[in-house]
């Protein structure tokens, strides 16, 4: 069964500055990658999705991510972060079916 | 479009009681899921219909959860009796494809 990794719990960046999450994933073949934002209170909402192509997926809010099937990753990226980023990211994964298995989630907290 | 509407928002409760959790999933959408979000499991899939089917119900916690979708536009979870540990926050989702939209979340507080 497909899983992702997420090793970061808690990440603290200032405002202006890159920020960085990781996501790990096993499974067999190339799976359907996701990254979605959840505010406080809020659903989640859906940042990117790789399917194939191009390995650099361009997503909302200045997010990208980038798969690696090297190194079985797919890490979201933004270059200067605003403080309304401060929430928790989740990368997610899933085969043909549909089934979406989620990483546990990092905090980002944005300090001004 | 007004996304995927769940009721209600927050729910409080006290055990052993019956409790009705409802999701309007986006027009069009062929897929419906609802999930559990805790803090010590994180998201957890309960039940996945395709088509108002349930194809994957092995996410249920146990027979206490039961869920239904009569028709494409609604679907509900339900929890009878309910129990403190049962205390979470409940999201639906719906889809056409790969791709999920999430509801707003029911807030579920069982004493």
């Amino acid at each position: 069964a497909q899983s992702v990794t997420q090793p970061d719990i808690h990440i603290t960046v200032s405002e202006g500055a890159s920020l960085e999450l990781r996501c790990n994933y096993s499974y067999g073949a190339t799976p359907y990658l996701f990254w979605y934002v959840q505010s406080p209170g809020q659903g989640l909402q859906l940042l990117l999705k790789y399917f194939s192509g191009d390995t650099l997926v361009q997503g909302i809010k200045g997010f990208e991510a980038e798969f690696k099937r090297s190194q079985s990753s797919f890490n979201l990226r933004k270059p200067s972060v605003h403080w309304s980023d401060a929430a928790e990211y989740f990368c997610a994964t899933s085969s043909n079916d549909y089934k979406l298995s989620f990483g546990a989630g990092t905090t980002v907290t944005v300090r001004a | 479009d007004a996304g995927v509407i769940q009721s209600p928002r927050h729910e409080v409760t006290e055990m052993g009681q019956e409790v009705t959790l409802r999701c309007k999933p986006i027009s069009g959408h062929n897929s419906l899921f609802w999930y559990r979000q805790t803090m010590m499991r994180g998201l957890e899939l309960l039940i996945y219909f395709n088509n108002n089917v349930p194809i994957d119900d092995s996410g249920m916690p146990e027979d206490r959860f039961s869920a239904k979708m009569p028709n494409a536009s609604f679907s509900t979870l339900k929890i009878q009796p309910s129990e403190p540990r049962d205390s979470a926050v409940y999201f639906c989702a719906s889809s056409v494809g790969s791709q999920q939209f999430f509801g707003p979340g029911t807030r579920l507080t069982v004493l």
